[in-house]
């Protein structure tokens, strides 16, 4: 399968701070970006898309202002969360895609923990 | 609005024998269905999918069904081992954009 990396894999903040999570696809170019996150027993929910060089789409509910996405490259792409609070301690997941086929890969994720 | 479903008790089994976990979906007609291997922390890691005009897909030990007619897909793993032991998601296509929508997951625990 497709290689994918996240940093951090995990972070603690403060409330208040922001955090940047970085998405790498390490064998391919990923021409879309889907983050997803995951709250303590509860399934994977899609925040946002994003293609390369243009701007995110975000699902209902998930604030763009909050969750910045840069998708500069094509196999890197970035979630900030700004001025991060305790409700937004989850599990963050990206999943690239650019391969043909329709089997979607996912990163390791990132814990956030906000105090 | 769209709902996916998996058994939210854990599955507990026997070393040897067949798990069998399920997946149902309501106001739904997707192209393909996907299952996911997820361990504590990790990402999910992509097992198997199969297309709305395909009844049955294998790999290995593992096996999926998926009826369009029900609204369901099974998915099999034969002779289990203790490493099976992990939360397994069912996953949908949303639409031609690739967006997946997740069930909830069914955590398995096979037994030495």
């Amino acid at each position: 399968g497709a290689v994918v990396s996240q940093h951090p894999s995990w972070v603690i903040c403060k409330s208040g701070t922001s955090v940047k999570i970085e998405c790498r696809s390490l064998d391919f170019q990923a021409t879309t970006m889907f983050w997803y996150r995951q709250f303590p027993k509860q399934s994977l929910m899609l925040m946002a898309t994003s293609n390369e060089g243009s701007k995110a789409t975000y699902e209902q509910g998930v604030e763009k202002d909050k969750f910045l996405i840069n998708h500069a490259s094509l196999t890197l792409s970035t979630l900030t969360v700004t001025s991060a609070h305790p409700e937004d301690s989850s599990f963050y997941i990206c999943s690239p895609r650019g391969l043909a086929g329709n089997e979607q890969f996912f990163g390791p994720g990132t814990r956030l923990t906000v105090l | 609005s769209q709902k996916i479903e998996q058994n939210s008790e854990a599955l507990n089994i026997q070393e040897g024998k067949t798990a069998t976990l399920t997946c149902n979906y309501t106001n739904y007609s997707p192209a393909y269905l996907q299952w996911y291997r997820q361990d504590p922390g990790r990402g999910p890691v992509f097992l198997l999918l199969i297309r709305e005009n395909e009844k049955e897909k294998r790999k290995e030990r593992l096996k999926v069904t998926f009826d369009t007619t029900l609204k369901q897909s099974l998915f099999h793993i034969t002779a289990s081992q203790p490493a099976d032991s992990a939360t397994y998601l069912c996953a949908l296509s949303r639409d031609s954009s690739y967006k997946l929508i997740f069930g909830s997951g069914t955590r398995l625990l096979v037994r030495p």
